[in-house]
């Protein structure tokens, strides 16, 4: 299984960002699939940003759960995520994985990341 | 929610064991047996070392282990090689939400 984050390096301060993880080596719309975005800024510690469930359901670090949303794009084979009103703050390494859950919880596959630079 | 509390850095020589400390919640840690460790090498995504406490899975030495005691979850690494040397994060579950670690720094002398 592989995860391969996309989307644009450069964000406006107060625009959008948004990212694609796309999954490759296994069908996301076959079997069931779990998923979450992590980030770390630069020099920094990991902060974990979200997870969404088989089922269509999400889950949000509180302190961004008001500018966020992942969602799924099962034809595709992809999972999103959008961050609303970015801030310099939000400049970090964005990281998606697979999330495997039941009785378990850890991410085993991970994508290499992608740089996301806030700057006007 | 706040992030789990680790040591920010480690050290050992060659072949001597480390342990590293990960200190949480009753609602997080200690309430659930879902703490995970990455190890993450500069400039690489983290890789997973030890999942659900202490299983490791494929292919990481058996020179990794982890425990846990109330709400604290340890990482040790016995018999430390050069390429041991690399940040460590803990991860726990915590009902609605995940939590990681401030990360600590394995430097092998």
């Amino acid at each position: 299984l592989q995860l391969q984050e996309s989307g644009p390096g450069l964000v406006k301060p107060s625009e959008t960002l948004s990212l694609t993880c796309t999954v490759s080596g296994g069908s996301i719309s076959s079997s069931a699939f779990y998923g979450g975005w992590i980030r770390q800024p630069p020099g920094k510690g990991l902060e974990w940003i979200g997870n969404i469930y088989d089922s269509g359901s999400t889950y949000y670090n509180p302190s961004l759960k008001s500018r966020v949303t992942i969602s799924v794009d099962r034809s595709k084979n992809q999972f999103s995520l959008e961050l609303r009103s970015v801030t310099a703050a939000d400049t970090a390494v964005y990281y998606c994985a697979r999330l495997t859950v039941g009785v378990t919880y850890y991410f085993d596959y991970w994508g290499q990341g992608t740089l996301v630079t806030v700057s006007s | 929610q706040s992030a789990l509390t680790q040591p920010r850095s480690v050290s050992g020589s060659p072949g001597q064991s480390v342990t590293i400390s990960c200190t949480g919640t009753s609602s997080d840690v200690g309430g659930y047996n879902y703490v995970s460790w990455y190890q993450q090498h500069p400039g690489k995504a983290p890789k997973l070392m030890i999942y659900d406490v202490s299983k490791r899975p494929s292919g990481v030495p058996d020179r990794f282990s982890g425990s846990k005691s109330g709400n604290t979850a340890s990482l040790t690494i016995s018999g430390l090689q050069a390429e041991d040397d690399a940040d460590y994060y803990c991860c726990s579950y915590a009902g609605r939400y995940t939590l990681f670690g401030g990360g600590t720094k394995l430097t092998v002398l």
